[in-house]
């Protein structure tokens, strides 16, 4: 079974700086996808970002950027020029692209605090 | 444009006490549908997922059931609710694109308050 980890249960920023989340995920599969998300206060979860497993150039979403390493299985999300709406609960996914039918598993989240 | 609904948004029933969460997804026809549940602090744990009208699988066992009447409605059920139910329920569609997949969009998710 696919499981997703990530290590930091809470992260800090200042405001325009940049801040790095980490993730990693194992499985035996080879074509996968795998999704960042952001689950502000409201807890409405937003897409940020997604990484197709057969490209191998990082997704770039604005501000938003990962580093996909798949020999490593890591997927970290780097925040760059950090804003106070950033300041959420961020979630890394991983989705098997083999069965249509199959849900996203997630990790367990890591918080992120935007000062000022 | 596709949409989500997702309903009540806040509920606080007494244990033992039925349970009946309802969502409905506009705009996409045969998605696949999702109940997540995340606990206080947690992540999210797969709870069921449908990709048909009367398919259901479930991913954990427990007092919960799922129930998808029609192609775009998904039913969150339980008898007799139990102190461990509280939570956040969140629901969930995807669809298949030419890649064969797509993310999840989710809805604005029901807080469960079991007392």
């Amino acid at each position: 079974a696919q499981t997703v980890t990530q290590s930091q249960p809470e992260m800090s920023v200042q405001e325009a700086e940049t801040v790095t989340l980490s993730c990693t995920y194992d499985t035996s599969e080879s074509d996968y996808y795998l999704f960042w998300y952001k689950q502000p206060p409201s807890r409405q979860m937003i897409l940020v970002i997604r990484q197709e497993a057969y490209k191998q150039q990082n997704a770039t979403e604005n501000r938003f950027s990962v580093n996909f390493q798949k020999a490593a299985k890591s997927f970290s999300l780097k925040i760059s020029d950090s804003q106070l709406g950033d300041a959420a609960m961020y979630f890394c996914a991983y989705r098997s692209a083999y069965q249509a039918g199959t849900a996203l598993i997630f990790g367990k989240g890591t918080t992120l605090s935007v000062s000022s | 444009s596709q949409t989500i609904h997702q309903w009540p948004a806040t509920l606080v029933q007494p244990v033992g006490s039925p349970l009946s969460l309802e969502c409905t997804v506009e705009g996409t026809s045969n998605p696949n549908l999702y109940w997540y549940r995340q606990a206080a602090g947690r992540g999210l744990q797969l709870l069921f997922y449908s990709v048909g009208i009367g398919q259901i699988s479930s991913e954990v066992p427990q007092n919960l059931s799922a129930s998808r009447p029609q192609d775009r409605q998904f039913i969150l059920s339980s008898k007799k609710l139990l102190l461990s139910d509280s939570g956040f329920y969140l629901c969930a569609w995807s669809v298949l694109d030419r890649q064969g997949a797509t993310e999840a969009f989710f809805g604005q998710g029901t807080r469960l308050t079991v007392v």
